[in-house]
């Protein structure tokens, strides 16, 4: 089975710290995608990747950057971290090959709280 | 992508099917129906996806109505483990930008013993 791992269950974060959200894919798999979750406002996508050194913005980048230097490895950055930015945070692998979905496998989250 | 429409919440008896609805009217050819389920404090997981004809795998049924404009998720016999939320979402076989899924509000399920 497909596995996608992050890093951290759970993380305090103060107001003005650079948080790095870790996500790892043993598959092989192109597409990795950041998500975060709030009660009322479902999944919103950050970002998105679909190969090394690629990336693409979702519906509400603002605050965040990515990096994926390798392929197995997609990484959220929150430059300077505000409240606004607790949430649970998501990521999920997936690809689509000669006509045929593959569905997405999403990791168990990140629930961050700023303080 | 094209938009789904579900109820919000429905509720089940234990060890009974359940069909969940959704409506997608603007689904288009290349459009795939696919089901994730959310269980409480995980992250969502594939149920199963079809593309016209229906579909059975473990954990589910997907029957696609003959028009593409609906589909029903069905649990054959609920359990309590299955109280979950359910997103019925459209993804296209085009959209090779990283082939997003764009999750809706879903329908909770609640399983009563």
């Amino acid at each position: 089975d497909v596995k996608v791992t992050q890093s951290s269950r759970y993380l305090v974060k103060r107001t003005g710290e650079k948080v790095f959200l870790e996500c790892v894919q043993d598959m092989d798999h192109e597409n990795m995608f950041w998500y975060r979750q709030d009660p009322g406002l479902g999944l919103r996508l950050i970002y998105f990747s679909y190969d090394v050194k690629m990336k693409e913005k979702g519906d509400i980048p603002e605050g965040y950057s990515v990096s994926r230097e390798k392929k197995e490895r997609f990484s959220l950055i929150l430059e300077s971290a505000s409240t606004n930015q607790t949430s649970m945070y998501l990521c999920a692998s997936s690809f689509f090959r000669q006509g045929k979905d593959y569905g997405y496998t999403f990791g168990s989250g990140t629930r961050l709280t700023v303080v | 992508d094209a938009k789904t429409t579900q109820p919000n919440s429905m509720e089940s008896n234990e060890e009974e099917p359940v069909h969940l609805p959704c409506n997608h009217s603007t689904i288009s050819g290349t459009d795939y129906i696919h089901w994730y389920r959310q269980l409480p404090s995980q992250g969502p997981e594939y149920v199963i996806h079809g593309l016209t004809s229906n579909v059975n795998n473990r954990m589910a049924s997907l029957a696609i109505a003959e028009d593409r404009k609906s589909s029903t998720l069905i649990l054959h016999r609920a359990t309590l483990r299955d109280a979950a939320v359910y997103y019925c979402i459209l993804r296209s076989e085009n959209n090779n930008a990283g082939n997003m899924l764009t999750f809706g509000g879903g329908t909770r399920l609640m399983v009563k013993p």
